[in-house]
């Protein structure tokens, strides 16, 4: 089944551009989903379709995917944005549909 | 708005089946598929299954194939997740998440989840 590889950790100061890496066999052909999830909440959905935004979220919450890698970038990071990050696609070819990535916790320094 | 809400926490020992509802309000219960999730502790996200509250049918991931029944009531708007032969790894939190009946939209929005916890 088709594999989304997360960097474990990203660590980035108030204020400055948290990116956040979605790694996957030619994932720039696919849809891409962001989730954000903060200790012992349920994830929420912060960015859709690659780089489109629910409402509700703010607009320093980006998306991007080319290639072999989807991005989500976080601007002016804020305390608040430390959480866990989750990318997700579909995956059709297999019996598992819904494929999310390891995840990623953001740490705000 | 809408809303997920789902049942509480339970304990089971090994061997034991448990079944989790989440009742769905603010739009129309059959017009998305309803999705399971499940997150150990300190783990990722792990897609368990999806149901289709209009017809029915199901999609399962292969690892819990024989051991996952997901089932739906349209008269409460209320989905289910059953899961037997219960083993100490399915300690987790489950999530049931509404996804789209077509195309390749996010699951989006989520339950609170349920703890189930495993133990002798």
């Amino acid at each position: 089944s088709y594999v989304l590889t997360q960097p474990p950790s990203v660590s980035v100061a108030p204020g400055q551009t948290a990116r956040i890496t979605c790694g996957g066999n030619n994932i720039g052909s696919k849809s891409v989903h962001w989730y954000q999830q903060k200790p012992g909440q349920a994830p929420v959905l912060v960015v859709y379709d690659d780089s489109d935004r629910p409402s509700g979220i703010p607009e320093r919450f980006s998306g991007s995917n080319s290639g072999n890698t989807a991005t989500l970038t976080i601007s002016r990071v804020e305390a608040g944005d430390e959480a866990d990050y989750y990318c997700q696609v579909w995956d059709s070819s297999s019996d598992h549909l819904v494929v999310f990535g390891g995840g990623t916790k953001l740490t705000v320094l | 708005q809408v809303q997920l809400v789902q049942s509480g926490a339970e304990v089971k020992k090994p061997g034991a089946s448990v079944k989790v509802s989440c009742k769905a309000s603010g739009y129309t219960f059959t017009g998305y598929y309803m999705h399971w999730v499940r997150q150990a502790p300190g783990q990722g996200l792990e897609w368990m299954g999806r149901i289709n509250p209009n017809s029915g049918g199901t999609n399962y991931a292969q690892k819990f194939q024989g051991r996952v029944t997901m089932t739906r009531d349209t008269s409460i708007s209320t989905a289910y997740m059953e899961l037997s032969r219960l083993r100490s790894d399915d300690t987790a939190v489950y999530y049931c998440a509404r996804g789209p009946l077509m195309g390749l939209r996010p699951l989006d929005y989520w339950g609170q989840g349920t703890l189930v916890t495993v133990s002798s």
